[in-house]
Formats: structure tokens, C-alpha cells, sequence
């Protein structure tokens, strides 16, 4: 299946900074990818759509200052977190979606821990 | 947001035993995905489903997209300690929509 890689796959910073991470479709071009938050032993929570060249659509609830997301080619898009808070301890997955089909690939997944 | 009912929740079966989940929807989808997910890691589909009434396999897996278009299951046959993780269903709705709607997820322990 099609390869979505994310970098870092973890991150630990100090309260008050930013922290950015990249994802990146390796083998096609993806028309939107989507940011994704995950907390223990729960499901998938999504938080943005983003489509190549375009602003992203934020969930309700989801602050867009504070989410900073990013799509600059069809085949990277990065969230970055901003003054990040311990509270924003978590996982962060992103996934994009291959244009000729409905399916929707993932990446391995981003740990911040905020301390 | 708008979830999938997935069932069961957990599963605790013997290696080699057949296991079989499900999602179920109060609307209906045009496309049902279904990943697993192993600690720490992202998801990884496992069947992608795109027609009403459609089997698909892959391995020891077969899922079906339900013909009433609101529910799907999958089923692993021959369960090995690698199948254990977490299971989830995915579903997309009107033509169109972007937005993946998620199942709560099945957990799967197997005892040796």
C-alpha cells in the first residue's frame, strides 16, 4: 500500500515552545491529508482537513491559532503546535488521501510530550 | 463528532480461534475501511471496501461492506499472537465528503 511517513516520530519540549511536524506522502500525490489526535486507549480524534494549496478546515473545538497546519505541496503537509502546554501532551497522527481513490493511508505517528 | 457503533469493545480469545467484528451505522456509507493499529503506531489498512454487498480478503482476513450500505464487519480466521492490537472500522459517507467518521475500536488479546 501507498507510504505516508511522519517525522519526528517523538518529541519532548519545554512549555511555552513551538514544535513542528512534518508529513509526507512518499509514493502519490496526496489531494488532502487530515491531522488527527489520539489519547490513550481511545479512538481516532480528527482535529483538521487540509487540501494541497488551500486553508484547513478545523474540527469545532479545535483552536487554529494554536494549530497551525500547513499544505504546501501535494505531497507534504506539517502541524505545528504552538506555546505548546503540558495538555497538549499527546499522540498526533496525520493521514492523506489518495486522489483517484477513497482510501485514506496513515502515518506512523507523532509522541509530544510537553513538560 | 459523529461515531461508528463498533462491537465488541475487547476480545479475549485462544490462538487459533476464528474472530469476527463489526460496525454499524445509523446512515449510510459509500466506502468502509478497516485498520489495525499497534501500540505507539499509526493505523494500517487492512481492506478497503467501495461496494455495496462487496467481500474482499486479504490473508486470513475478509471483511464485507453490508448491503444496506450502513454496516460492515471483518473476520480473521486462524488467529496468530500477531493479530493482537486494535481494530478499528472507518467509514466515509455522501459522495464526496472527506472526513473519515471512526469506530471506538475492538482490542484483541490472544492467549497462546
Amino acid at each position: 500500500g501507498a507510504v505516508v511517513s511522519q517525522h519526528p516520530s517523538w518529541v519532548i519540549c519545554k512549555s511555552g515552545t513551538s514544535v513542528k511536524i512534518e508529513c509526507r506522502s512518499l509514493d502519490f500525490q496526496a489531494t488532502t491529508m487530515f491531522w488527527y489526535r489520539q489519547f490513550p486507549k481511545q479512538s481516532l480524534m480528527l482535529m483538521a482537513t487540509s487540501n494541497e494549496g488551500s486553508k484547513a478546515t478545523y474540527e469545532q473545538g479545535v483552536e487554529k491559532d494554536k494549530f497551525l497546519i500547513n499544505h504546501a505541496s501535494l505531497t507534504l503537509s506539517t502541524l505545528t503546535v504552538t506555546s505548546a502546554h503540558p495538555e497538549d501532551s499527546s499522540f498526533y497522527i496525520c493521514s492523506a488521501r489518495e486522489g483517484s481513490l477513497n482510501t485514506q493511508y496513515f502515518g506512523p505517528g507523532t509522541r509530544l510530550t510537553v513538560l | 463528532g459523529q461515531q461508528l457503533n463498533q462491537s465488541p469493545q475487547s476480545m479475549f480469545i485462544q490462538e487459533g480461534e476464528d474472530v469476527s467484528m463489526n460496525c454499524t451505522s445509523s446512515s449510510i456509507f459509500n466506502t468502509w475501511l478497516w485498520y489495525k493499529q499497534d501500540p505507539g503506531e499509526g493505523p494500517v489498512l487492512l481492506i478497503a471496501l467501495y461496494k455495496a454487498g462487496e467481500l474482499t480478503s486479504n490473508g486470513r482476513l475478509t471483511a464485507q461492506f453490508g448491503i444496506t450500505r450502513k454496516d460492515s464487519f471483518l473476520n480473521i480466521s486462524a488467529s496468530i499472537p500477531s493479530d493482537v492490537g486494535i481494530y478499528f472500522c472507518a467509514g466515509r459517507g455522501i459522495q464526496g465528503a472527506q472526513k473519515l467518521v471512526f469506530g471506538q475500536g475492538t482490542r484483541l488479546t490472544i492467549n497462546p
